[in-house]
């Protein structure tokens, strides 16, 4: 059974801090790795994954995989109270099913 | 242009009984998803309509559950003999062609309460 485990639970930081959120995976089949934003209800597309070692970056956002390791980072420089979230890290499978993790709680305090 | 649009927003109903959950994709997008999110957890996938077929329903937990998407746009989440344990954010998503290397962008979900 696949499984998408991310750390830490849940995380407070003051304004101007830099975060880094962990996803490790144990799929069947890997085709891409996806992080989401989560505010109220609707998640929010930030990056997809697909190769080992390539950076993707979205202003303050960045992200990377690992195949070796089995794992993403997702990196927040300069945080500000409007990156307080859910951030979701999920994979893509062969079957088009999303399979994610439980998430990561984000609070950004002024 | 519009995003993934759900109906209700909101449904509170009582033990036992029918609700119809509305989900309207992107327009264009062949590939509709649903998923289920429980409070503090992940969404987790129930279904996943190619066109008007279901390509892959082993996500729906049991045959009370049933999804329908008769012209291939609009899909509709039916629930029979609601149980409170049904009770979580019900979550649409829709992509383009349906492979894995498309981006699911999801709707704002609709919160089922089953009393």
């Amino acid at each position: 059974e696949d499984k998408v485990v991310q750390s830490p639970l849940s995380l407070v930081v003051h304004e101007g801090d830099t975060v880094t959120l962990n996803c490790s995976y144990e799929v069947t089949n890997f085709r891409s790795l996806l992080w989401y934003k989560q505010e109220k209800k609707a998640p929010t597309f930030l990056f997809m994954l697909t190769s080992s070692g390539i950076e993707k970056k979205s202003g303050r956002l960045s992200s990377i995989l690992d195949k070796k390791e089995l794992s993403s980072i997702l990196n927040i420089t300069a945080t500000q109270t409007g990156d307080s979230a859910i951030y979701l890290c999920a994979n893509n499978n062969a079957g088009n099913m999303l399979t994610f993790g439980g998430g990561t709680r984000l609070m950004v305090k002024p | 242009g519009a995003g993934v649009s759900q109906t209700p927003s909101n449904k509170v109903t009582e033990k036992g009984k029918y609700v119809e959950l509305r989900c309207d994709p992107i327009s264009g997008h062949t590939a509709l998803y649903w998923y289920r999110q429980s409070l503090g957890q992940g969404p987790e996938f129930l279904i996943y309509f190619q066109g008007t077929g279901a390509a892959d329903d082993s996500g729906l937990p049991n045959d009370r559950f049933f999804a329908v998407r008769p012209e291939g746009s609009v899909s509709t989440l039916k629930i029979q003999r609601t149980e409170r344990g049904d009770s979580a954010v019900y979550l649409c998503a829709s992509s383009t062609t349906g492979t894995e290397r498309d981006t699911q962008y999801f709707g704002p979900g609709t919160r089922l309460t089953v009393l």
